[in-house]
């Protein structure tokens, strides 16, 4: 049974810290894509990647945020200096092919104090 | 900017009841349409993914209808279940997207099926 996966799973951290994000996607797919779910904002995304080229980032703080996949088995999400306002749920998603569904990892809990 | 609303935002029903979740949609330039479930402290499953030249997708006990010149589409859910508790998303791809091919996400409906 083919699924996305996300390390870790919860992270508590102090402001001013760096947060790694880890993902593998489903193997075979080649678009990746990292959202964020606040209760204030709902899920926004955050990163999109296709064949891990990065098409748009344009949903992330550029100055604090960075995306890369350093091959097609792995996606990060780095966060430094985290922030307190960083604290929400990152989802990282996959999907064969663009606009068609999209899978989701279980996320990664963060909170930043 | 194409926004996605959802409405209720909280739905109550007894067990055995049919019901409707709603979702609309400001801009009607969308390739598809995905309706989403989310179990608490989980991530989200994929329902029913409906393309913009389709009317509906069924799956089981759930079809989803999509009316693209109108800006909505409807959750149909039959004969709920207890098993039903869950918050639904829906969530559009909309042409000229930044990404384009993001999902743009509404707030979700929370259903609470009673038994």
């Amino acid at each position: 049974d083919a699924r996305v996966t996300q390390t870790p799973r919860h992270k508590v951290t102090e402001m001013g810290q760096e947060v790694t994000m880890r993902c593998q996607p489903i193997l075979g797919h080649n678009t990746v894509f990292w959202y964020r779910q606040t209760m204030m904002q709902g899920l926004e995304l955050l990163a999109y990647f296709r064949n891990r080229a990065p098409l748009d980032d344009s949903g992330m703080p550029k100055d604090r945020f960075s995306a890369e996949m350093p091959d097609a088995t792995l996606a990060t999400l780095k966060i430094q200096p985290s922030e307190p306002r960083d604290s929400a749920v990152y989802f990282c998603a996959s999907g064969l092919r663009d606009r068609e569904t999209q899978y989701f990892g279980p996320g990664t809990r963060l909170l930043v104090l | 900017k194409q926004e996605v609303t959802q409405i209720p935002a909280a739905l109550s029903v007894p067990e055995g009841e049919n019901l409707v979740l709603n979702c609309s949609f400001t801009d009607s330039a969308i390739y598809n349409l995905q309706w989403f479930r989310q179990d608490p402290g989980k991530g989200l499953t994929s329902l029913l993914l409906i393309q913009s030249s389709q009317r509906e997708q069924t799956s089981g006990r759930l079809n989803a209808s999509l009316d693209k010149s109108s800006g909505r589409s409807t959750l149909y859910i039959a004969a709920s279940q207890p098993g039903d508790s869950a918050t639904y998303l829906c969530a559009v791809t909309a042409v000229g997207n930044q990404a384009g091919t993001a999902l743009i996400f509404g707030k979700g409906t929370t259903l609470s099926v009673s038994s």
